[in-house]
C-alpha cells in the first residue's frame, strides 16, 4: 500500500452532521491530495497540502475544510454533510515516478473511502 | 485552468483486439501526462506515463502518445485480455503550482473472451 491509509474505510451519516477523514502516510511525502470520485466526473481535486499547515484549495472545495498539523496526516473535514457529498474520497500522496522518469512524481493513491450521506 | 477531455466513455472490445482510448488538454503549460487503470472497488494506480518533451513511450502491450501541438494524447493498448477490463483515467499535470493533476472523467474498457 506505499504507506498509505484513510481511515474510515465506509460511513453512513446523515445530513447535516460532521464527518472528519483521516489520510495517514509513513513515508514523509511533502505533497498530499484530497478527491472525490463520482460517476462520470472522473477524479476531482478538493484540497491539497504542501506541507504542514501548507493547504490550498482544488477545483471542488466547496464545502470542504482541511488541516495538516503534522507532515504524516491530512484530514477532511465535512462540516455539514449534504447529500451531494455522498462520493468515494480518495487521498494521495506524491512521490518520485516508479516508471523511472526522470524529475517527476505520480500521485499514489489510498485505498479510498466510501462516503454517504443521507 | 486546465480541462482534460477523454473519450470514449464506454469502448467494449474483443480479446485480442486493441483499444485506444483518446484525451485532449487545455493548458499547453502541462508537461507531464499519467495514465492510471481501475478495477472495480479499488485505487487508481498509474500505468504508464510521458512527459511532454517525448511523442512517444511504449511498455509490452501498452504504449501512450504525445501530440504536444494538437495537445492531444493517447493509450494504446493491444492484445486486449480480459483481465485489461477496468476504468482507465487519462490526466494532465502542470509542473508547478502544487503539481495538481486534474484527470479525464474515465473510459469504462470491457474485454469480451
Amino acid at each position: 500500500d506505499a504507506g498509505i491509509t484513510q481511515s474510515p474505510r465506509h460511513k453512513v451519516t446523515e445530513t447535516g452532521t460532521p464527518v472528519t477523514l483521516r489520510c495517514h502516510q509513513t513515508e514523509n511525502h511533502r505533497y498530499m491530495y484530497w478527491y472525490r470520485q463520482d460517476p462520470g466526473h472522473g477524479l476531482r481535486l478538493i484540497h491539497y497540502s504542501y506541507g504542514v499547515k501548507d493547504t490550498d484549495k482544488g477545483e471542488v472545495s466547496d464545502g470542504y475544510s482541511v488541516s495538516r498539523s503534522k507532515t504524516e496526516d491530512f484530514l477532511l473535514t465535512l462540516e455539514s454533510a449534504t447529500s451531494s457529498q455522498t462520493s468515494v474520497y480518495f487521498c494521495a500522496i506524491r512521490k518520485p515516478s516508479r516508471n523511472g522518469l526522470a524529475g517527476v512524481n505520480e500521485q499514489f493513491f489510498g485505498p479510498g473511502t466510501r462516503l454517504t450521506v443521507l | 485552468g486546465e480541462n482534460v477531455e477523454q473519450h470514449p466513455s464506454t469502448l467494449s472490445v474483443q480479446e485480442g483486439d486493441s483499444a485506444v482510448i483518446k484525451c485532449t488538454y487545455s493548458d499547453s503549460a502541462s508537461n507531464y501526462f499519467p495514465w492510471y487503470k481501475q478495477e472495480l472497488g479499488k485505487r487508481p494506480q498509474l500505468i504508464i506515463d510521458i512527459r511532454s518533451n517525448v511523442g512517444e513511450k511504449k511498455d509490452q502491450r501498452i504504449a501512450v502518445t504525445l501530440n504536444k501541438t494538437a495537445k492531444h494524447f493517447s493509450l494504446h493498448i493491444t492484445e486486449t485480455q480480459p483481465e485489461d477490463s477496468a476504468v482507465y483515467f487519462c490526466a494532465a499535470i502542470l509542473n508547478t503550482g502544487g503539481f495538481k493533476t486534474i484527470f479525464g472523467a474515465g473510459t469504462r474498457l470491457f474485454v469480451k473472451a
